[in-house]
């Protein structure tokens, strides 16, 4: 099992661009999340997804999109980049009964001039 | 409002020299408590879940306990290994999926 996996690695944007994150995992997991993790802050959630068509926000939405068509792949999309949006971003995953038990992508790390 | 306080922010050790982590947190209900574990450049990767006060976890040199307001994660005789940063979070109950992260503890262990 690859477990879960993000793409791209790092990637730099200019403001105003738009990019979508790749995240997909092979575990057969229910439950998929992103997360910003910023220097001096803990992880914060942004969406999370409880079933392929389901979606609900976190604790920071705003200026992100995501959607879930199928059980491995949960993209988040950024419509209009923002430098207050250049942080590392993490995807993670967990079976329904087990919520506390995530698994966490590598991370992408993402750069706005 | 849910919130985790870990303390210290950063803790150099000896090989060999044990020490703990505090984790501090307020919730309304405890769900569980989350212990990961996260090395640089790298996601955070699962330790310990509690869920109850009392209860205790082990993993290796790693130990988790947990009272009303706060846990601790005990290191026993430290490697260089173990040097990565901590981090606590928290789920309420209540029917919310989302965790509150705590800002972590960095770990380095000199040889």
């Amino acid at each position: 099992n690859a477990g879960v996996t993000q793409t791209p690695k790092f990637q730099v944007l200019k403001t105003g661009q738009s990019m979508t994150l790749q995240c997909a995992q092979d575990m057969n997991h229910e439950y998929m999340s992103w997360y910003r993790q910023d220097p001096g802050m803990g992880l914060r959630l942004i969406h999370y997804s409880v079933g392929a068509g389901i979606t609900d926000q976190g604790e920071v939405p705003n200026g992100y999109n995501v959607s879930r068509s199928t059980t491995e792949d949960f993209p988040l999309r950024l419509l209009s980049a923002a430098p207050s949006q250049t942080s590392v971003y993490f995807c993670a995953s967990s079976r329904w009964d087990r919520q506390e038990t995530q698994y966490f992508g590598p991370g992408t790390r993402l750069l706005v001039l | 409002e849910d919130q985790v306080t870990q303390s210290p922010e950063a803790l150099r050790l000896q090989e060999g020299e044990s020490s703990s982590l505090n984790c501090s947190y307020t919730v309304s209900g405890l769900r569980g408590l989350f212990w990961y574990r996260q090395d640089p450049g790298k996601g955070p990767e699962f330790l310990f879940t509690l869920y109850s006060a009392g209860e205790e976890k082990e993993k290796e040199r790693l130990k988790a306990t947990l009272t009303k307001k706060e846990s601790f994660l005990h290191i026993t005789a430290p490697k260089p290994e173990d040097s990565a940063t901590y981090l606590c979070a928290v789920q309420a109950t209540g029917g919310s999926y989302i965790p509150t992260f705590g800002r972590g503890t960095s770990l380095i262990v000199h040889p």
